[in-house]
């Protein structure tokens, strides 16, 4: 089953409204999560670092005003796409390791979040 | 240089061929190796770590050369249910507990009946 788990897998908006993605880890506690985004036919682009009872740590070009993350508890990470534009369609994917000893270092990924904006 | 890259492919093959991946990293600090696969429009899944040693998981074959950088996949006996996208990624550490996944575009791969 489903380690991470992600939602909602589909999102269709206008441009200007803004959207939020969940991100939970089933059956074990996260503090750390990551937020990629991937385009068509484009690697996975790690957006930002979600780490549980901070800020997040954002990679370089991507907007913190733009995508606001919280990581309120141990299990649920939210990316919100504030004042999205059709250029912000992609797709969009949390993902987070169990720790040890539960993990061995694997990622697992949630389902993503397809986001297309009109 | 790109921090990962990958043949781009598409590598199309009959069912049973083997099909080998190529993948080379820019830093020379990474600690972790991972090939991932991805079905289309769906999220990455671990196929299999790499280990310096090399290693083998059923049909799926896997090697690391350190001081070359480059990593490699390779697959016997292809099933239609192969076809996929084969992500070759990589992990370092930045301090403490943290780190960083860089990942590959990816190869996509197309086994033919």
């Amino acid at each position: 089953g489903a380690v991470v788990s992600q939602h909602p897998s589909w999102v269709i908006c206008k441009s200007g409204t803004s959207v939020k993605i969940e991100c939970r880890s089933l059956d074990f506690q996260a503090t750390t999560m990551f937020w990629y985004r991937q385009f068509p036919k484009q690697s996975l682009m790690l957006m930002a670092t979600s780490n549980e009872g901070s800020k997040a740590t954002y990679e370089q070009g991507v907007e913190k005003d733009k995508f606001l993350i919280n990581h309120a508890s141990l299990t649920l990470s939210t990316l919100t796409v504030t004042s999205a534009h059709p250029e912000d369609s992609s797709f969009y994917i949390c993902s987070a390791a169990p720790p040890p000893p539960e993990g061995r270092g694997e990622l697992f990924f949630g389902e993503g979040s397809r986001l297309t904006v009109l | 240089r790109k921090e990962v890259e990958q043949d781009p492919g598409p590598f199309n093959v009959p069912e049973g061929a083997t099909v080998a991946f190529n993948c080379t990293y820019s830093n020379s600090a990474s600690q972790s190796f991972f090939w991932y696969r991805q079905d289309c429009r769906k999220e990455p899944k671990l196929l299999m770590s790499v280990y310096s040693s090399g290693n083998e998981d059923g049909r799926f074959t896997a090697q690391l050369n350190r001081a070359s950088q480059y990593i490699s996949l390779l697959i016997r006996d292809s099933k239609l249910s192969d076809s996929a996208t084969y992500l070759c990624v990589v992990k370092k550490f930045s301090g403490g507990s943290n780190y960083k996944l860089t990942f590959g575009k990816g190869t996509l791969l197309t086994v033919n009946p």
